[in-house]
C-alpha cells in the first residue's frame, strides 16, 4: 500500500510568507502528527491531530498550525515566516489511537527560507 | 525544544562487525521505544520497537535492548552492511502520543 505522501518536496519561500504543507497518510490511518527536523534541534514534535482533532501541540509559536480533514489529510501552515523556519517538516502516520506501534513516516518537505 | 540536537556522534564499522549504538531516554513514564533510520534525503524509517514490559526484542539482525533502571536503550546491528550507513534515532513514546527522539547517531560503515 502507498506510504505516507508529502507535499511539495521542496520550497523556497521568502521572510515574511507563509506557507503550507500537505500530508496524506497511509489509507486507514487516521492519527498524523508533524515534526520539524533541523541540524541545531533535531526532530521536534509540532501536533498531531486525529479524527480532525488536534490533541497534542508541542513548543512552537503560533505561526505554527495546522489542520485534518474528514479523509485523514492534514495541512500545517507556517506564517510570517522566519529565517529560522528552514527545516526538513516531517509528517507521520499511525492507525490506532492512542499509537502503540510507531509512525511511519514520510520523506518531508524542505522548506528554505531565505 | 524537546529533543536536543547537537553536532551528531559517529560511529564506524567494518563491514561484518557487529554495531551498538546507544540511547538515553529522558522520561521515566515512557512506556514505548522505536528505533528509527534515516538515509540521506528521506524520512525516519521504522526499524524495531519495543515496549517498557521488555527489556530485549529481536528482528531480523537487529535487537534492542532496554535497560529501564538507568533509562538506557541500545540498538545492535548484526554483520552491518554498507546499507546500513544511515543515521539512527532512537525516540521514546509516552501516553500523551508525542514522539520525543534522540539526538541520533551517524553509523559509517566501511569495506
Amino acid at each position: 500500500k502507498a506510504g505516507v505522501t508529502q507535499t511539495p518536496r521542496y520550497l523556497i519561500k521568502t521572510r515574511g510568507q507563509q506557507v503550507t504543507l500537505s500530508c496524506s497518510p497511509i489509507s486507514g490511518h487516521r492519527s498524523v502528527s508533524w515534526y520539524q527536523q533541523t541540524p541545531g534541534q533535531g526532530l521536534q514534535f509540532l501536533f498531531e491531530y486525529f479524527s480532525e482533532t488536534q490533541r497534542n501541540k508541542g513548543n512552537f509559536p503560533g505561526r505554527f498550525s495546522g489542520r485534518q480533514f474528514s479523509n485523514s489529510r492534514s495541512e500545517m501552515n507556517v506564517s510570517t515566516l522566519e529565517l529560522g523556519d528552514s527545516a526538513l517538516y516531517l509528517c507521520a502516520s499511525s492507525s490506532t489511537a492512542p499509537t502503540n506501534y510507531g509512525y511511519t513516516f514520510g520523506s518531508g518537505t524542505r522548506l528554505t527560507v531565505v | 525544544g524537546e529533543s536536543v540536537g547537537l553536532h551528531l556522534p559517529t560511529l564506524s564499522v567494518q563491514e561484518g562487525d557487529n554495531s551498538i549504538i546507544n540511547c538515553a531516554y529522558s522520561n521515566s513514564a515512557s512506556d514505548y521505544f522505536i528505533w528509527y533510520k534515516q538515509e540521506s534525503g528521506k524520512g525516519p524509517q521504522f526499524i524495531i520497537d519495543i515496549r517498557s514490559n521488555m527489556d530485549k526484542r529481536q528482528g531480523q539482525r537487529v535487537t534492542v535492548l532496554l535497560n529501564k533502571t538507568v533509562k538506557h536503550l541500545s540498538l545492535q546491528i548484526a554483520a552491518t552492511q554498507p546499507g546500513d550507513s544511515a543515521v539512527y534515532f532512537c525516540a521514546e513514546n509516552m501516553v500523551t502520543d508525542k514522539l520525543i527522539f534522540g539526538t541520533g547517531t551517524r553509523l559509517q560503515v566501511f569495506p
